[in-house]
């Protein structure tokens, strides 16, 4: 059965600071990789996504940015932190034409 | 429009069906609709999709009018663990876009 994996689960960074979340998936080959955020009280924000190995469709233009260096490893980057990317980031998987969320990580940026 | 509408919040008793309604009034003929959930604190939890028929699996029933304009999720029998905020999405072509969702309580 496929599984998804997001680490860390919590992050507080400071302003400014650098960033990189995980997101690997287990038991599928060539899935659809997405990077969402929802801010605190919000509906779910779809940031990126990937259709392939270094194939990223930005969906909103911010200081984020996402890569994919294997098939099943997508990485939510950022050189600096603002406060207003705080927030609750989730990774999701699709084989099909259904997509399957990580557990997500909580980022506070102070 | 990439969004769908759905009232903000809903009431339903325990052991009563509740039924959530989703306009999507622009949706394209090979888009699916789509609901998830999303309890406090977690990532969403696919529910069910449909494209034109209607379809029912352990979860839930999901109505689709025949114009395709609107959709029904039908929670058979609500019990304390389904409150939660449920979203109804159209997507396809690889994309999903989330909106408000409805916050469901379920009331002991």
């Amino acid at each position: 059965s496929q599984t998804i994996h997001q680490w860390p689960a919590t992050l507080v960074q400071p302003v400014g600071s650098p960033l990189s979340l995980e997101c690997t998936v287990e038991g599928t080959s060539n899935p659809n990789l997405y990077w969402y955020r929802q801010a605190a009280g919000r509906g779910l924000q779809l940031l990126f996504y990937s259709v392939g190995i270094g194939q990223i469709s930005s969906e909103v233009p911010q200081n984020l940015s996402a890569s994919r260096p294997q098939d099943r490893q997508f990485i939510l980057s950022s050189k600096k932190l603002l406060l207003s990317d705080s927030g609750f980031y989730l990774c999701a998987w699709a084989a099909s034409d259904t997509q399957y969320f990580g557990p997500g990580t909580r980022l506070t940026v102070l | 429009d990439a969004k769908t509408t759905q009232p903000p919040s809903m009431d339903c008793a325990e052991g009563r069906a509740a039924n959530l309604p989703c306009n999507h009034s622009t949706i394209s003929g090979n888009e699916y609709v789509y609901w998830y959930r999303q309890i406090h604190s977690q990532g969403p939890q696919y529910i069910i999709h449909g494209l034109k028929n209607n379809e029912t699996n352990e979860m839930a029933s999901l109505i689709i009018t025949e114009d395709r304009k609107s959709s029904t999720l039908i929670l058979p029998h609500a019990t304390l663990r389904d409150t939660a905020v449920y979203y109804c999405m159209k997507g396809g072509d690889d994309k999903i876009i989330f909106g408000k969702g409805t916050r469901l309580h379920i009331l002991p």
